[in-house]
């Protein structure tokens, strides 16, 4: 069974220090979203790749956090330097799109089972 | 700009009651809409999805839900709980009508949980 895998569960970490967390998408799907999930805010939309390409990052602190797709197998979000409140359990997802056809329409996002970060 | 609002942060039912998960929607484009389950330590798992065809819309695991333009609502149902059913719920909308960008907005879930 296919599934979206998301390294490592979980990571402690000091404030300042950087964060890498990595995605490993459905093998075929072309479309990577980040969210991130707390209490206060719920789930947000942090970014979203589609064919390697960032779409949308516009959730995203641009001072501290950044995503990329070095390859179709991987997606990384870092964060430098890591503060408390990005605290947070971090879930990325993969699905099928097309530029007319958006991949939560014809198939449904594939989540992984999330990276929870605790900056202390 | 679309938004789902779920009512009830938490809901508590008895096994083999009535399941009834109320969500909101607003959006300025005709809507496609979700209902996600989330279990404890996991990512979410589509239940159901309505895009634009029946507005009754049968899911996994007994599962289904009612558009009502009118109402503005995409209540999820299930006749008789089961004690497995206990997770989180997520209604959610797309972002964005058509093009390339099809991402969702999530409400902020309900916890569900079913008594013996």
């Amino acid at each position: 069974d296919a599934r979206v895998t998301q390294t490592p569960r979980h990571k402690v970490t000091e404030m300042g220090q950087e964060v890498t967390m990595r995605c490993q998408p459905i093998l075929g799907h072309n479309t990577v979203f980040w969210y991130r999930q707390t209490m206060m805010q719920g789930l947000e939309l942090l970014a979203y790749f589609r064919n390697r390409a960032p779409l949308d990052d516009s959730g995203m602190p641009k001072d501290r956090f950044s995503a990329e797709m070095p390859d179709a197998t991987l997606a990384t979000l870092k964060i430098q330097p890591s503060e408390p409140r990005d605290s947070a359990v971090y879930f990325c997802a993969s699905g099928l799109g097309t530029d007319t056809v958006p991949s939560s329409y014809n198939s449904p996002l594939h989540f992984g089972n999330g990276t929870r970060l605790t900056v202390t | 700009a679309q938004s789902v609002t779920q009512l009830g942060s938490h809901v508590s039912v008895s096994e083999g009651a009535l399941v009834l998960l109320r969500c909101n929607y607003s959006s300025s484009v005709p809507p496609y809409l979700f209902w996600y389950v989330q279990y404890p330590n996991q990512g979410l798992q589509l239940l159901l999805k309505y895009t634009s065809a029946a507005t009754l819309v049968k899911g996994i695991n007994g599962f289904e839900a009612e558009f009502k333009k009118s109402e503005t609502s995409f209540h999820l149902t299930k006749p008789s709980a089961h004690m497995s059913d206990a997770a989180e719920y997520f209604c959610a909308v797309s972002r964005h009508y058509g093009g390339s960008q099809g991402n969702l907005i999530f409400g902020k879930g309900t916890k569900l949980s079913v008594k013996p």
